[in-house]
């Protein structure tokens, strides 16, 4: 079945470092992938995504590249603040018709400190 | 603007009794949808439901797991006799119909339920 596989947390970094999560997965044909963020207390927020090989998702400064050739999506940012300490989930969307179920990575926890 | 809501934040209930976990889709959504986090684990996907039916469910939503629309604004969950291994973070989603779309699904903040 599909999974997909991120990176063991949790990460600390100091404020404006270079953000890498790795995030791979298994699927058949082309999956829609998803990176969403779940601040302290609150519920997961889509951060980005693409639905095909070669898009790239971004937003709030965050980027995610559909590799269908290594089967990756990782995220990145080039310069972390505070304000962005949460648990980052990767996730795909099959891409048969009909099913919308979302497979989650086990989430990243990032903390930036000043 | 509009949000997912859940209701109660926080649930604890006897192993055997029945629960009801409530969510409030976002008002012009059409697909409904429950997920659980187990501490420490992933989240996992339990069952959808559009057009008062459910649409697609996973192998962990078993009988004692029953979902419903009892009216035009709530969506609920209901685990009949509750097991210590259903302690979990729940969540409920939702997303517009938008055909071979994304279906970019926007969640609530989660129930927490704890059964001792």
């Amino acid at each position: 079945g599909d999974s997909v596989t991120q990176m063991e947390g949790p990460v600390t970094l100091s404020e404006e470092a270079f953000l890498t999560i790795n995030c791979t997965y298994t699927a058949t044909g082309y999956p829609s992938l998803f990176w969403y963020v779940q601040y302290p207390g609150e519920g997961l927020q889509l951060l980005l995504k693409a639905t095909k090989a070669d898009d790239k998702g971004s937003n709030k400064g965050f980027e995610a590249t559909y590799r269908k050739e290594t089967t990756s999506f990782h995220l990145e940012k080039g310069s972390v603040q505070v304000s962005d300490s949460a648990v980052y989930f990767c996730a795909l969307r099959p891409s048969g018709a009909g099913s919308y179920q979302l497979t989650f990575g086990k989430g990243t926890k990032l903390s930036v400190i000043p | 603007e509009p949000e997912v809501t859940q209701t109660p934040s926080h649930q604890v209930t006897q192993m055997g009794q029945e629960v009801i976990l409530r969510c409030v889709p976002i008002s012009n959504h059409l697909y409904f949808y429950w997920y659980r986090q187990i501490l420490g684990q992933k989240v996992e996907f339990l069952v959808s439901f559009y057009n008062n039916e459910i649409s697609e469910k996973s192998e962990i939503f078993d009988d004692q797991f029953s979902v419903e629309r009892p009216d035009g604004s709530n969506f609920t969950l209901k685990i009949r006799s509750t097991k210590l291994e259903d302690s979990a973070m729940y969540f409920c989603a939702s997303s517009r119909f938008e055909g071979q779309g994304t279906h970019e699904q926007y969640f609530g903040p989660g129930t927490r339920l704890t059964v001792t």
